[in-house]
């Protein structure tokens, strides 16, 4: 009955080698976002997809790239992992971006990311 | 995007109610308040949204006044279980994360 599903649960990467983390959605919501969250912090937006648009918020570093090849299935992918990368990566989709229906976000359980 | 403002930490006693105050001076007309729960090591669980005046669901009710500009989560009889954190977002689309207030139910 999983909604949003993230492989994998636990990441362990290395510093600077490349990592994909993968997110994929039941839901057939027309929006996905990627979030990430440190150590007592609040989730912070990387960026999200309505469809197959892409809207990185500002802030987010180039290192941080995303891809969205088809309505279930999203990735995240970091290009030279820091230590300071390590943390929660969370995933979320909403029916849509704008409206009531745009303010319930189903997250799923997250990929804690390591960095050695 | 109306910036949020809520308690970081309150306690509390199982059985009791606790009631949650998040301040949004600047909400816009077009916004909702929205509260979503997370528990450690998982991803926030949407709660509960409102416009204005009363919601009520099977978790938790909202509190809006007129002016909208708070809003007061209500849990009846917290358990154990609640002990979280609770987020109040106010916006349209992108939802982005205040510092959310930690809620410690204790037996």
């Amino acid at each position: 009955d999983a909604m949003v599903i993230q492989n994998p649960r636990y990441q362990v990467t290395q510093f600077g080698k490349p990592v994909t983390l993968s997110c994929s959605q039941t839901l057939n919501h027309n929006v996905m976002y990627w979030y990430q969250q440190k150590s007592s912090q609040a989730p912070k937006l990387l960026f999200h997809y309505y469809d197959k648009d892409f809207n990185n918020e500002a802030d987010t570093p180039d290192n941080f790239q995303s891809r969205r090849p088809n309505t279930s299935f999203c990735f995240l992918d970091i290009r030279s992992p820091g230590l300071g990368d390590a943390a929660m990566y969370l995933c979320a989709t909403s029916r849509d971006l704008a409206g009531a229906a745009s303010y319930e976000q189903y997250f799923g359980p997250g990929t804690r990311l390591t960095v050695t | 995007l109306a910036k949020t403002t809520q308690p970081i930490s309150m306690d509390s006693y199982e059985g009791q109610e606790v009631n949650i105050t998040c301040s949004h001076n600047n909400i816009a007309t077009n916004d909702y308040i929205t509260w979503y729960q997370q528990f450690p090591s998982q991803g926030p669980r949407f709660i509960i949204q409102g416009y204005k005046t009363k919601v009520t669901n099977e978790v938790a009710s909202l509190f809006i006044p007129a002016d909208r500009k708070s809003s007061t989560l209500s849990l009846p009889r917290v358990s154990l279980s609640d002990t979280a954190v609770y987020y109040c977002l106010v916006g349209e689309g992108k939802l982005i994360f205040g510092q959310g207030t930690t809620l410690q139910v204790k037996p």
